[in-house]
């Protein structure tokens, strides 16, 4: 079935680091979504991506949807303390209709 | 617009009973994802419901079921609990998942503990 390679799995920044982090499948999705869960909440939607080569913002947030459907990336200007979390990234393909999840990447902020 | 309301937010239950989750998606919301999320974990997939029907279900065994009403609020059911079903379980909700162009909001979760 349709898998999900999110990287990096954790990254240790400074404050003020820019940070980016990315999705690559072998398969094509329609729609990329990014997330972001704290412990113990759920997981909050960042950023929704429907067409190939998209590139949208959210304050410090840009994520873009890869030209050839297999990738996207989420980048992080400026981290700040509220940053740290666990970043999910989700795709809907063709087949099957239920969304496909990376394993997350576990964002720290050294003091 | 209120979000996606899941209850109870905490339970305890020991090992072999049986435990009833609850999902209110968000007005207007006919399709309800349930998912698995063990500690440090991913998001396993356990079924979606649209419109009352089940359209797809996870690799989870018959012991982890689900339902859907016609209000589109949906329960899932756990019975012979067992020490490893410990868990937050989110529910997502969205207009239609087989449509484009779709999103899925969470709820907080519930997180259950079996002892």
């Amino acid at each position: 079935g349709q898998q999900l390679n999110q990287s990096p799995q954790s990254m240790f920044i400074q404050e003020g680091e820019d940070v980016s982090m990315n999705c690559t499948s072998s398969s094509i999705f329609n729609t990329w979504l990014w997330y972001k869960q704290e412990p113990g909440e759920g997981p909050v939607l960042l950023i929704a991506l429907y067409k190939a080569g998209e590139l949208t913002s959210n304050g410090r947030l840009t994520a873009q949807f890869g030209i050839t459907r297999k990738d996207s990336f989420l980048n992080i200007s400026a981290s700040i303390p509220s940053d740290v979390g666990i970043y999910f990234c989700a795709g809907l393909g063709d087949s099957n209709y239920q969304l496909i999840w990376g394993a997350g990447t576990k964002l720290i902020i050294k003091p | 617009k209120a979000g996606v309301t899941q209850t109870p937010r905490y339970l305890i239950k020991t090992r072999g009973q049986q435990v009833t989750l609850s999902c209110s998606p968000i007005s207007g919301h006919r399709s309800v994802s349930w998912y698995q999320q063990t500690p440090g974990q991913g998001l396993q997939f356990l079924f979606e419901y649209f419109s009352e029907t089940q359209r797809n279900k996870g690799n989870f065994p018959g012991r982890f079921s689900g339902r859907q009403f016609s209000n589109s609020r949906s329960e899932m059911n756990v019975s012979t609990l067992e020490l490893g079903d410990s868990a937050l379980y989110l529910c997502a909700s969205s207009f239609n998942l087989w449509q484009p162009n779709t999103e899925a909001f969470f709820g907080q979760g519930t997180r259950l503990t079996v002892v």
